[in-house]
């Protein structure tokens, strides 16, 4: 059974950076992609950015250029997402979403999500 | 506002069947890209409902089924049942934007 495991809940003060790490379990790390999708409240989904290991590549939503850095650090199995310049809108549940291994175009598991609150 | 289109809300009685929309344009799902469908319950993590169009994962009772026609597609929901209330999104691949697209959701009500 895949699991994608996520760091704990985070408080931060507006310009500040939060670092939130997932940890997949249960599958091969590189063949697959990782996303990062927020939720705020009374809102939607929103993708953010995603890494595929196994291309070294990094993209991420235009809405987040300059804010956003997503690594894989394939020693430790772990994907991490900062986001810098924290803003009160940025409070919100990150979810850490696997991508299917074949084309890489939809989240097949999803991590249990990590509410960052940004509050001064 | 939303890259794909959807309604904010549908409705149903139990035993009913409902379908959500959900419309595009011809950089994502005109463009051949596929549709794929989640549900959120209440207090819960996004689950993936329907992959490329009209595939059910393991374990999704086929009450679910998909369709995508043109820059459009579509959930429907048979024999509706209560558990079935949640919030239901869209998502495919914008290649103008080079960005994965949502919808901006439909909470389902059984009534």
């Amino acid at each position: 059974q895949v699991q994608l495991v996520q760091s704990g809940a985070e408080v931060k003060r507006p310009e500040s950076s939060v670092k939130v790490s997932c940890r997949p379990s249960g599958g091969t790390f590189t063949n697959y992609g990782f996303s990062w999708v927020r939720r705020a409240p009374g809102q939607g989904l929103e993708w953010m950015g995603r890494i595929i290991p196994i291309l070294g590549i990094a993209n991420y939503a235009q809405k987040f250029h300059g804010r956003l850095t997503i690594i894989a650090d394939e020693s430790t199995n772990t994907v991490y997402m900062e986001l810098s310049g924290l803003r009160y809108e940025d409070t919100a549940v990150y979810y850490c979403a696997r991508l299917q291994n074949s084309g890489w175009l939809y989240f097949d598991y999803w991590g249990e999500g990590t509410l960052v609150t940004v509050s001064s | 506002q939303s890259i794909l289109t959807q309604p904010p809300s549908v409705s149903g009685a139990p035993g009913q069947r409902v379908t959500i929309s959900c419309t595009g344009s011809r950089s994502n799902i005109g463009a051949g890209y596929e549709v794929h469908w989640y549900h959120q319950l209440p207090g819960t993590v996004p689950k993936l409902l329907i992959y490329d169009n009209n595939n059910r994962p393991s374990g999704v009772p086929d009450r679910f089924s998909g369709s995508k026609s043109g820059t459009s597609a579509s959930l429907a929901i048979t024999g509706l049942q209560a558990e079935d209330e949640a919030d239901y999104y869209c998502q495919s691949y914008d290649s103008s934007l080079s960005e994965y697209v949502f919808g901006g959701g439909t909470k389902l009500t059984v009534l």
